[in-house]
């Protein structure tokens, strides 16, 4: 049971290029999230999906597009990186929250993406 | 808006002290707490989940209270080891629609030999 996967682990790109983040989980969850993490900023929300075809903006979705044609993946889009985008960002999943709030979210490792 | 603080940012501690990281939020509407660890470099791992309804749990040397009501977590850490190294991080699930959850700064955990 592998979990979370990302790939790439790292990655540079140069101002104005583009990528895919790719993230695949194995758990059958519903709800899937991409997070930024900024030196002592915490991990900001930029794009969650509920379901396959459903997504929705998180805290900061400027410069960033997701699709979810899939349960298991949900890749998150750069469109011309812009250095402002150098972050670590994870991918998580959960089931949906139930009242009790027993679901666990679960992480990915990370992609560490440098713009310059 | 949901807002989670993370007090200390950091802390450095001898091996086998004893020590308590806490957590607060704004908004006592939650479905859960987590707490995270992570280490440089890599990904979140989850050490403990608190359900609204409940008051801790409970992992090995780890024990996480909850007190919804007054908006606070804490993590306690018995017998530290330098393997604890690490940031310590808090999030918690708000009710009311918006059930992603909301992280604090996290607090570097510098255990010394």
């Amino acid at each position: 049971n592998a979990g979370v996967t990302q790939t790439p682990k790292f990655r540079i790109l140069k101002i104005g290029q583009s990528m895919t983040l790719q993230c695949t989980q194995d758990m059958n969850h519903n709800y899937m999230y991409w997070y930024r993490q900024d030196p002592g900023m915490g991990l900001k929300l930029i794009y969650y999906s509920v379901g396959a075809g459903i997504t929705d903006k998180g805290e900061v979705p400027n410069g960033y597009n997701v699709s979810r044609s899939t349960t298991e993946d949900f890749p998150l889009r750069l469109e011309l990186a812009a250095p402002s985008q150098t972050s670590v960002y994870f991918c998580a999943s959960s089931y949906s929250i139930s009242p009790q709030g027993d679901t666990e979210a679960f992480f990915g490792q990370g992609t560490r993406l440098t713009v310059v | 808006k949901q807002e989670v603080t993370q007090i200390p940012a950091a802390l450095s501690v001898p091996e086998g002290e004893n020590l308590v990281l806490n957590c607060s939020f704004t908004d006592s509407a939650i479905y859960n707490l987590q707490w995270f660890r992570q280490d440089p470099g890599k990904g979140l791992t989850s050490l403990l989940l608190i359900q609204s309804s409940q008051r801790e749990q409970t992992s090995g040397r780890l024990n996480a209270s909850l007190d919804k009501s007054s908006g606070r977590s804490t993590l306690y850490i018995a017998a530290s080891q330098p393997g604890d190294s690490a940031t310590y991080l808090c999030a918690v699930t708000p009710q009311g629609g918006s059930e992603k959850l909301v992280f604090g700064k996290g607090t570097k955990l510098t255990v010394n030999p």
